[in-house]
């Protein structure tokens, strides 16, 4: 089955403590993407990246640091977590076609930081 | 920068009815539009997009959406909602092709009353 898969679902961590979402898409999709949800802010972009080793920030990157070793996964590192950090974070991945795909999303991460 | 407009934050509706969500985007160039729909607990999944040709686009669900250019809006239409609708929906644009961003809207939060 085509998918995004992020890892964990659900986690709770304290302020500071270095933490690690990953992200894997078996699709084969040169671009991926992080995103975090806010209430009444939508999604907005973290990190992204177009293929293997490009990765470039987003609208809001401070905080987070991101990796492309490989095609299929793309992990966002939070080096030191703070509690405005607290959101839900979604994967996202996407053939590069000049926009037209659209992208498919992982499950989702809901992060606390306390 | 573009940026996405969805002016109806909560929309309650009984079922049967018919539902437009508005979205306006801020941008004069060419663009790629989306409407994702995010169930209670999921992730985001594509209801429809459009990049080119008929304005009046159909998707999943029995949802449609009409592009229109000169008002800069793509409003998502369904003429009988039922409960099983109620959800949470972002419209998307993508104006930077070769960059695979989606821009999204703050989302527009719908509830269907059996």
């Amino acid at each position: 089955e085509a998918q995004v898969t992020q890892n964990p679902r659900y986690l709770i961590t304290v302020t500071g403590k270095k933490l690690t979402v990953t992200c894997s898409q078996n699709m084969n999709h040169e671009y991926m993407s992080w995103y975090r949800q806010d209430p009444g802010l939508g999604l907005r972009q973290i990190y992204y990246s177009m293929n293997v080793e490009v990765t470039d920030k987003g609208d809001v990157p401070e905080g987070y640091k991101v990796s492309r070793k490989e095609k299929r996964n793309f992990p966002l590192i939070l080096e030191s977590p703070s509690p405005n950090q607290t959101s839900l974070y979604f994967c996202a991945s996407s053939l590069t076609t000049g926009g037209r795909y659209g992208y498919t999303f992982g499950s989702g991460t809901r992060l606390t930081v306390v | 920068a573009q940026s996405v407009s969805q002016h109806n934050h909560h929309v309650i509706l009984s079922e049967a009815a018919s539902l437009e969500l508005g979205c306006n985007y801020s941008y004069g160039g060419t663009v790629n539009l989306f409407w994702y729909v995010q169930y209670p607990g999921q992730h985001l999944q594509l209801l429809l997009k459009y990049f080119s040709g008929d304005p009046l686009v159909k998707g999943i669900k029995g949802f449609e959406a009409e592009f229109i250019k000169s008002k800069f809006s793509f409003n998502l239409r369904k003429p009988s909602v039922q409960w099983s609708d109620t959800a949470e929906y972002f419209c998307a644009v993508n104006t930077n092709f070769g960059n695979e961003k989606l821009t999204f809207g703050t989302g527009t939060r719908l509830t269907i009353i059996p």
